[in-house]
């Protein structure tokens, strides 16, 4: 399986660019990489997916290269309700599409 | 438009009882999933379905079982409750192959006492 490898924690202001780079060394041809958002009580909400290259949305850009080895989530002009935690998934396409969450990335932004 | 549909959203239980958690998707997704997320921890996967009649095990399977006779829902048993099963439950949903976003429940808060 696709492991992911991400920074524990990340700090930042309002109005930032926030760049969270994650590794995923052992992804595999078909696999997809997703990152998702995560509030305290909440269920993991659905930022951003790609496969290579570059994927723009209305909050989010995901930067992935040639040899899809690492992928970086781009947040522009932070604010402080962007405070929260992010995970790097790599999408397993010939298992159902599951999901591997890892610990994440904590994200505090500060005014 | 409900989305993900989880109940009941808190429920504590004695060792040795057994509950169901309910799930209920109304997007018409093929793919389902059930996640438990311990205290600072991340998510990890119990179960999961690509289409009624069909499941398979995830990463924490022992302790729970799934079924999925409809399409829409599908609920998550555990038997003989132990203190390790305290966690939150998330069930979440996606259309499969080639669209991967998971729509995600709101949670079930377990306590096992």
């Amino acid at each position: 399986l696709a492991k992911t490898t991400q920074p524990i924690s990340m700090d930042s202001y309002e109005g930032q660019e926030v760049n969270i780079t994650c590794s995923h060394n052992n992804i595999a041809t078909n696999d997809y990489i997703t990152w998702y958002q995560q509030f305290p009580s909440q269920g993991p909400r659905f930022i951003i997916q790609g496969y290579k290259t570059k994927v723009t949305n209305e909050v989010a850009s995901l930067f992935i290269p040639a040899d899809r080895k690492s992928s970086t989530l781009s947040l522009p002009r932070v604010s402080l309700s962007d405070t929260a935690v992010y995970y790097c998934l790599v999408v397993i396409y010939n298992q159902g599409g599951k999901l591997i969450f890892g610990q994440g990335t904590e994200l505090s932004v500060k005014p | 438009n409900a989305g993900v549909t989880q109940t009941p959203k808190f429920r504590i239980l004695k060792i040795g009882q057994s509950m169901t958690l309910q799930c209920t998707q109304d997007m018409n997704h093929n793919y389902m999933y059930w996640y438990r997320q311990d205290p600072g921890m991340g998510l990890k996967l119990i179960y999961y379905s690509v289409g009624a009649g069909i499941t398979d095990k995830g990463e924490v399977p022992n302790g729970y079982n799934v079924s999925r006779s409809t399409t829409e829902d599908f609920p998550l048993r555990l038997e003989l409750a132990a203190p390790s099963q305290t966690s939150v439950y998330f069930c979440a949903s996606s259309r499969g192959q080639g669209d991967y976003g998971y729509t995600f429940g709101s949670g079930t808060r377990l306590t096992v006492v």
